[in-house]
This record gives C-alpha cells, sequence and structure tokens, in this order.
C-alpha cells in the first residue's frame, strides 16, 4: 500500500460548486501536510500546507487534515473555471525531513 | 529572473543516445530534486541532491545519473535512453522555512522528454 493514497478522478463539477478533495495516508509520522495545485503542462505549486491537525483557510481554499483518521481534505468553495488543474496532496514526516511523499493527484474541472 | 528553470521544454531523442536535462535555480536552495511523472505513477522521485557534491538515490535511479557541482545547477542525465524513460521530468529546489522547518518544494516547468 501506498503511502499516501489519493483518488485520481477525474472529478467534474459547474462552476461555484464546493469541491472536495481527499487523500488518505498511513505513516503516523507525517506532521506537515501540503496541497499542490498543477496546471496542464506546467509544474506543480505550492497551494497551503498545514501543520499537525486542523484547518487552514486562505481565501477560497480550506486544507483540513485529522490526523486520527489520517485523513486530508481539501475545499474549495465558489469554485471557478480557472481552478481546473490537477490537486496534488503530499506530506512530511517532521521539521528536518526533507524528502515529500505525493498523492498521485485528482485532475479537477470547473464546467463554466 | 529568480526562480527555477529547466531546459529543454521538449525533447525527442533515439534509443540509446544519451541526453541531458538541465535544471538552475536563483535561490541556493540546499536541497534539489528530480521527479518523473507519468500517467498512473504521479511524482516519483529519481534523485535528489541536499548540497553541492552530495546526492543520493530515490525511487527510480536506474538508467540515470546526476551531478551537482554548483549549487545553482543539478543536470540529470539519461547515460542510455531508452522508451520507459519517455516521461515529463520535474526538477524542485526546497530549503526548510527559518522557523518551521517545513520543505515547501518549488517546481520547474518541467521537460516533455520522448524516446524514440
Amino acid at each position: 500500500q501506498k503511502e499516501v493514497e489519493q483518488d485520481p478522478g477525474p472529478l467534474s463539477v459547474p462552476e461555484g460548486a464546493i469541491v472536495s478533495l481527499n487523500c488518505t495516508y498511513s505513516n503516523s509520522a507525517f506532521q506537515y501536510f501540503m496541497w499542490y495545485r498543477q496546471y496542464s503542462r506546467k509544474g506543480p505549486e505550492l497551494l497551503m500546507y498545514t501543520y499537525s491537525s486542523g484547518n487552514k483557510e486562505d481565501g477560497r481554499f480550506t486544507a483540513q487534515v485529522d490526523k486520527s483518521s489520517k485523513y486530508i481534505s481539501l475545499f474549495i468553495r465558489d469554485s471557478q473555471p480557472s481552478d481546473s488543474a490537477t490537486y496534488l496532496c503530499a506530506t512530511q514526516e517532521g521539521a528536518g525531513s526533507y524528502q515529500l511523499t505525493f498523492g498521485k493527484g485528482t485532475k479537477l474541472s470547473v464546467i463554466p | 529572473d529568480a526562480g527555477i528553470t529547466q531546459s529543454p521544454r521538449y525533447k525527442i531523442t533515439e534509443t540509446g543516445r544519451q541526453v541531458t536535462l538541465m535544471c538552475h535555480q536563483t535561490w541556493s536552495h540546499s536541497y534539489m530534486f528530480w521527479y518523473r511523472q507519468d500517467l498512473g505513477h504521479g511524482l516519483r522521485l529519481i534523485y535528489y541532491s541536499a548540497a553541492a557534491d552530495i546526492t543520493d538515490k530515490g525511487e527510480v535511479p536506474d538508467g540515470y545519473v546526476v551531478s551537482r557541482s554548483k549549487t545553482e545547477n543539478f543536470p540529470l542525465t539519461l547515460e542510455s535512453a531508452t522508451r520507459s524513460q519517455t516521461s515529463v521530468y520535474f526538477c524542485a529546489s526546497s530549503d526548510p522555512g527559518q522557523s518551521s522547518g517545513f520543505y515547501g518544494y518549488t517546481f520547474g516547468s518541467g521537460t516533455r522528454l520522448t524516446v524514440v
């Protein structure tokens, strides 16, 4: 079993919908949890990260981590066509652990 | 320009040829990484480097060679290209946040390599 599992989708939603993207992980040592966004033919870019459990909000985006169930979520409110991209979750063990573990990514399309 | 740049953006090469993909970053980040991205496999780590002259294997190193003589450059060489090495290759760099220890990677735009 891969350490970070992510449903590849694709996921298609109408503009304005709330989007929920999810990952599960198996290594309880993970402490940092990230979401990267990758547009077509571009490199991934860091969207946001959280440390340990809890929520973090940035505009229309909310990242949520539940360490007890080893579940990572990204919510997008009022989704826009410009949100159409592949979203990758990633984890890091702890401060000083430089290697990230990536999910395979979920492809999202927001239809106008 | 500040950032991380990869070259070439696109490359077609023949089986058996040697090809080098270039990666240059302007931040003096200590860590640099090479990934390949394939449908169904996601990002897979090929090699990484913690500093100049320090490199180590990742998940899928076979058939690849790296070097890092300068902090800012991290070239990836395919010694004898095979069709299975057709992929999109991403270089990334990272440094821990000064207070948090968080290693957020910054990726280049990628090199799309086709081996025919």
